[in-house]
């Protein structure tokens, strides 16, 4: 089962514009993270926020979590063309030191940057 | 800088064969991933492997099967194709989580697309 869900599904802005995704999740987590996912291509890694933290930035990117209403939002300033692609939240829950983490990723929101 | 590298990128197979995909890191990490991405459902996780030796089920393991051959490598085995199967298959791997506040995020590979016909 899907534990994240993004909103939008499909997103399309001009260059220049501020891009917002959401993701609402269903069960307690440990950390909320961001993946973004070129045509074709691997998912990678953007910005991770811990459960006790509200808000996070990096370089043109930032995240918001709102444990109470279990939804996080990913902002993208600036976009430019070479943002156009599909951005993925992925959970993590808790679990003990020495395993492995276990990521539960939503349905993904594909972003279209116009020039 | 090769991170993950899986293999093949594209297969095509007849329901009913097996095939076996490859995922090599060299990372030097101990935790390895297979997931499946399904048009609109985002990434769902097939087996995992904490480290060398161990592996477990995830949420969609029905019909894989998967070897931890050694810490670089983990493959994964369709012993009898289905046409549900069709999907594009990712490994990712990650280091162990060492506890408190520290993290690593999972590399992925760039994925194998199968279809069954």
């Amino acid at each position: 089962s899907q534990q994240g869900e993004e909103d939008p599904q499909a997103l399309s802005i001009q260059e220049g514009e501020n891009a917002t995704m959401n993701c609402s999740y269903k069960t307690s987590i440990n950390n909320l993270q961001w993946y973004r996912q070129n045509s074709g291509r691997g998912l990678v890694h953007l910005i991770l926020i811990r459960s006790n933290e509200r808000e996070k930035h990096s370089g043109r990117l930032r995240v918001t979590l709102d444990t109470s209403k279990k939804s996080s939002s990913l902002l993208i300033t600036a976009s430019r063309a070479a943002d156009t692609a599909s951005y993925f939240c992925a959970t993590d829950g808790f679990t003990t030191p020495g395993s492995a983490r276990q990521l539960t990723f939503g349905s993904g929101t594909q972003l279209t940057v116009l020039p | 800088n090769a991170g993950v590298t899986q293999t093949p990128k594209f297969q095509v197979l007849k329901t009913g064969q097996s095939m076996t995909l490859q995922c090599a890191q060299d990372m030097n990490h101990n935790s390895m991933y297979w997931y499946r991405q399904d048009p609109g459902m985002g990434l769902r996780l097939i087996y995992y492997s904490a480290s060398e030796g161990t592996t477990d089920k995830g949420e969609v393991p029905n019909g894989y099967n998967v070897s931890r051959l050694n810490k670089r490598e983990f493959s994964l085995r369709l012993e009898s194709a289905a046409p549900s199967q069709t999907s594009v298959y990712f490994c990712a791997s990650s280091e162990r989580w060492r506890g408190g506040a520290s993290y690593q995020p999972q590399h992925f590979g760039d994925g194998t697309r199968l279809s069954i016909l």
